[in-house]
């Protein structure tokens, strides 16, 4: 039982350059979330969405969309990449909302360069 | 202030101590409470919910106090594997939204 998977694991991008961090449960999840995880901030919500179909911004969306596939998937996209978005990224699901908790992926560590 | 704060630590302890954490949350409406548990450059996992009427898991015992807004996390007979960051999390309420704390580091020494 794989649980919440994010690909790929490590990328170094260059300042400008765009890319998709993907990410799928495997739970039936209906909420599926993306945060950044940078030292001394914690996790932050970048978006997120509460079913199929839907997507609504979190604490810091600029810079990034996202992609709700479907009921597995939900993929997160720099278009512009900046050094400010040098992060851990962590894609998490939940059953149904704040009430159950989250699982989490095991993060992608991106750098910006 | 933060909605929901932690003293960052680290918190520095021998094996087999007895060690306690609290977090305070701002929004008295919140309604459910976790603890949850984060390795270095590991993904967070959850360790517990918080209960009202306060829960115990083997060494672990969780207690939430509404009139002042917050929470405990008691850690009993602490082991090496221990040594983690552990995450105050609160939801916000009328959303599907949790608030994660900073977290607060645990180290457990020999």
């Amino acid at each position: 039982n794989a649980g919440v998977t994010q690909t790929p694991k490590f990328q170094v991008l260059k300042t400008g350059q765009s890319m998709t961090l993907q990410c799928a449960q495997d739970m039936n999840h209906n909420s599926m979330y993306w945060y950044r995880q940078d030292p001394g901030m914690g996790l932050r919500l970048i978006y997120y969405s509460a079913s199929e179909g839907t997507t609504d911004k979190g604490e810091v969306p600029n810079g990034y969309n996202v992609s709700r596939l479907n009921k597995r998937e939900f993929s997160l996209r720099l278009e512009s990449a900046a050094p400010s978005q040098t992060s851990v990224y962590f894609c998490a699901s939940s059953v149904g909302g704040a009430n159950y908790g989250y699982t989490f992926g095991s993060g992608t560590r991106l750098t910006v360069v | 202030r933060k909605e929901v704060e932690q003293d960052p630590g680290p918190f520095n302890v021998p094996e087999g101590a007895t060690v306690a954490f609290n977090c305070t949350y701002s929004n008295s409406a919140s309604q459910s409470f976790f603890w949850y548990r984060q390795d270095c450059r590991k993904e967070p996992k959850l360790l517990m919910s918080v209960y009202s009427s306060g829960n115990e898991d083997g060494r672990f015992t969780a207690q939430l106090n509404r009139a002042s807004q917050y929470i405990s996390l008691l850690i009993r007979d602490s082991k090496l594997s221990d040594s983690a960051t552990y995450l105050c999390v609160v939801n916000n309420p009328g959303t599907d939204k949790l608030i994660f704390g900073t977290g607060t580091r645990l180290q457990v020494f020999p």
